[in-house]
């Protein structure tokens, strides 16, 4: 089973600051990783698959990067409303598994 | 419009059987490479994935957890079941299904899920 860790566990930035959150897997995964944000009370949202192209909606400020078993997602300019929980998934094999998440939050 | 709903019991029993149904729109499953998960969420932590069901009836399940789940479907009502047998409070969750998307490249395929229901709070307690 691949490992998924992702760091730090909790992120404070002020409004309109760079948000960087990491996610690193136990083996080489390629491309094959989602980004999802999940708001409390809120199912999971899809930001970004394959490590760096932007789902169906997701505003530009929202990128990701990497390959292989290091990821970055990166919030350029961070809003209030992006104040959220953040996860990690593997799809390269079974199982799929998750991220403990980073919780995003304003300073 | 791809909607996803799940329903179930709100509390059981330990040791009850949980059964879950997630009733579905917008897509059907019998179309190729269509599928559908599950996934739960304890209070304040992590999602786990559990298991996943393709549109030929090919099954993947958590390897933790296979001894107790099942997976079904009924593509003619647009609903996919989950089972989990031996409930204990640890299980206390919430338990979303989720649509998985396929997306293929000349060179990749892309399997994330996309849409995803609102979820149902099971709690497990005598």
């Amino acid at each position: 089973e691949i490992v998924m860790t992702q760091s730090p566990a909790t992120l404070s930035v002020s409004p309109g600051e760079r948000a960087t959150l990491s996610c690193r897997a136990s083996q080489s995964i390629d491309s094959n990783l989602a980004w999802y944000q999940q708001k409390p009370g809120q199912a999971p949202r899809p930001l970004i698959y394959g490590a760096s192209a932007r789902a169906t909606g997701i505003p530009a400020r929202f990128s990701g990067s990497g390959s292989g078993t290091e990821f970055t997602l990166t919030i350029s300019s961070l809003q209030s409303e992006d104040c959220a929980v953040y996860y990690c998934q593997h799809y390269h094999n079974w199982p799929r598994t998750f991220g403990q998440g980073t919780k995003v939050e304003i300073k | 419009q791809i909607t996803l709903k799940e329903s179930g019991p709100t509390l059981v029993k330990p040791t009850q059987t949980l059964t879950l149904t997630c009733t579905f729109s917008g897509f059907s499953l019998n179309a190729n490479w269509e599928a559908v998960g599950w996934f739960r969420q304890p209070p304040g932590k992590a999602l786990e994935w559990l298991a996943l069901i393709y549109w030929n009836n090919e099954k993947r399940y958590s390897p933790s957890l296979t001894s107790r789940l099942s997976i079904t479907k009924d593509a003619s009502k647009n609903q996919v079941v989950l089972t989990m047998t031996n409930m204990d409070p640890v299980d206390t969750a919430t338990f979303y299904c989720a649509h998985r998307m396929r997306y293929c490249t000349p060179t990749i395929c892309h399997k994330f899920f996309d849409y995803w229901g609102q979820g149902t709070l099971v709690a497990v307690s005598s």
